[in-house]
């Protein structure tokens, strides 16, 4: 099973400032990954497919970049409602359908 | 729009059984594949299964084979997961989610069920 690795854990940060998930995979998942936004209290949102293409009406603040075992998330000049947990999940080699274990984006 | 709605969420006792439903509309239901995905209460997203479109194919984290079963009905627009031999750390909402056409990534979620396994 491909492993993914998400970091930093949790992400304390300003509105306005930016920020950089990194989410790494155990083998490479070429360009097959995708990023998920958590909100309390609701289900997952998917923000980013193929690694870098955003989904239907995801802010263009949300941009997504790597390919192979490397790749990153980041949000540019946060908004209170970006205070979520972040998921990276991968397609490439399936089953099963794997996910990071998240990383904890919080707004001061 | 799209939607899923899961019901049949409740506590059961170790060892138990339960069967979750899935209602959704709002897109070609019959020609996507369908999942359902966890989360244990303050952790992370946990895959659970999947069934192709046509119901042919099933897939199972290895946590759950053998113990449960996805099915669909395409007819009734319907998603089911049945769970036997239920554990307390089956202990989660259970998200029925859809399949963009062909592509492994999840791009509408349900509102989610809550299982309890507890005695």
């Amino acid at each position: 099973d491909i492993v993914l690795t998400q970091s930093p854990a949790t992400l304390s940060l300003s509105p306005g400032e930016s920020a950089t998930l990194s989410c790494r995979a155990s083998q490479s998942v070429s360009s097959s990954l995708a990023w998920y936004q958590q909100r309390p209290g609701q289900p997952p949102r998917l923000l980013i497919y193929d690694a870098s293409n955003r989904a239907a009406g995801i802010p263009a603040r949300f941009s997504g970049s790597g390919s192979g075992t490397d790749f990153s998330l980041t949000i540019s000049s946060l908004e209170p409602e970006d205070s979520a947990i972040y998921y990276c999940q991968q397609r490439k080699s399936w089953p099963p359908w794997t996910f990071g274990q998240g990383t904890t984006v919080e707004l001061k | 729009q799209v939607q899923m709605v899961e019901s049949g969420g409740s506590v059961v006792q170790p060892g138990g059984s339960q069967r979750l439903s899935c209602a959704a509309s709002g897109f070609p239901f019959s020609r996507v594949t369908m999942h359902w995905v966890r989360q244990a209460p303050g952790k992370g997203l946990d895959w659970v299964a999947a069934i192709s479109r046509d119901g042919d194919r099933k897939f199972y984290a290895r946590s759950v084979e053998g113990r449960f079963t996805i099915s669909r009905d395409n007819s009734d627009y319907s998603l089911f997961l049945q769970m036997n031999g239920l554990r307390p750390d089956d202990t989660a909402i259970y998200y029925c989610v859809k399949e963009i056409l062909g592509t492994g990534y999840l791009d509408f979620w349900g509102q989610g069920a809550l299982v309890t396994v507890s005695s």
